[in-house]
């Protein structure tokens, strides 16, 4: 069982809409998660921590669910410019941070 | 925000040759590196953990001999592939965790295409 499971999708959507994405994790010593998104050809880019507490930034919103051990992205309100990959990331205690293989969302018009 | 720059960006070279890429964290100290590669359409694969001024430790399938990962400094660790093959044709990515940031975020550098001809 992979460390960090990510439907890789694609997720079609089109403008406007609201999608989620979820990410499991199987370490229930991991201490940090992050949302990365990356764009084709290119290096991840944080998109957001994720807090126990959630978190939320303008259209993101990243929760945590420590007892099911997952974490959830949903976004609103989608934007053509939002179509990318977007990867889960889960750090232990030594901050050895371990990828999901990503879940690709494609926005259309 | 955290920079890293790694270059080159994109080198193409002849079978047999050897590859160094660099990767420098320009405003902090980075303790602790990362070195993945990602092949098209997956994940991201890590190959080592590169920790300043000890060995780096490798994953498990990672040629040590083969991926040699030096970080001299706390500012730069650099992956040199030996004796590459097409099958080495990838995309590598390091990442850098800041020395006074405890929250386990990665700066990643830009990244580096390697095609192996």
């Amino acid at each position: 069982r992979k460390e960090v499971e990510q439907d890789p999708g694609p997720f079609n959507v089109p403008e406007g809409a609201t999608v989620a994405f979820n990410c499991t994790y199987s370490n229930s010593a991991s201490q940090s998660f992050f949302w990365y998104r990356q764009d084709c050809r290119k290096e991840p880019k944080l998109l957001m921590s994720v807090y126990s507490s959630g978190n939320e930034d303008g259209r993101f919103t990243a929760q945590l669910n420590r007892a099911s051990q997952y974490i959830s992205l949903l976004i609103r309100d989608s934007k053509l410019s939002d179509s990318a990959t977007y990867l889960c990331v889960a750090s232990g205690g030594s901050y050895i941070p371990t990828f999901g293989r990503g879940t690709s969302l494609i926005v259309h018009p | 925000g955290a920079v890293v720059s790694q270059h080159p960006s994109r080198v193409i070279c002849k079978s047999g040759t050897s590859v160094k890429i660099e990767c420098r964290s320009l405003d902090f100290q980075a303790t602790t590196m990362f070195w993945y590669r990602q092949f098209p359409k997956q994940s991201l694969m890590l190959m080592a953990t590169s920790n300043e001024g000890s060995k780096a430790t490798y994953e498990q399938g990672v040629e040590k001999d083969k991926f040699l990962i030096n970080h001299a400094s706390l500012t730069l660790s650099t992956l040199t592939v030996t004796s590459a093959h097409p099958e080495d044709s990838s995309f590598y990515i390091c990442s850098a965790l800041g020395l006074a940031d405890n929250t386990g975020e990665l700066f990643f550098g830009e990244g580096s295409r390697l095609t192996v001809l």
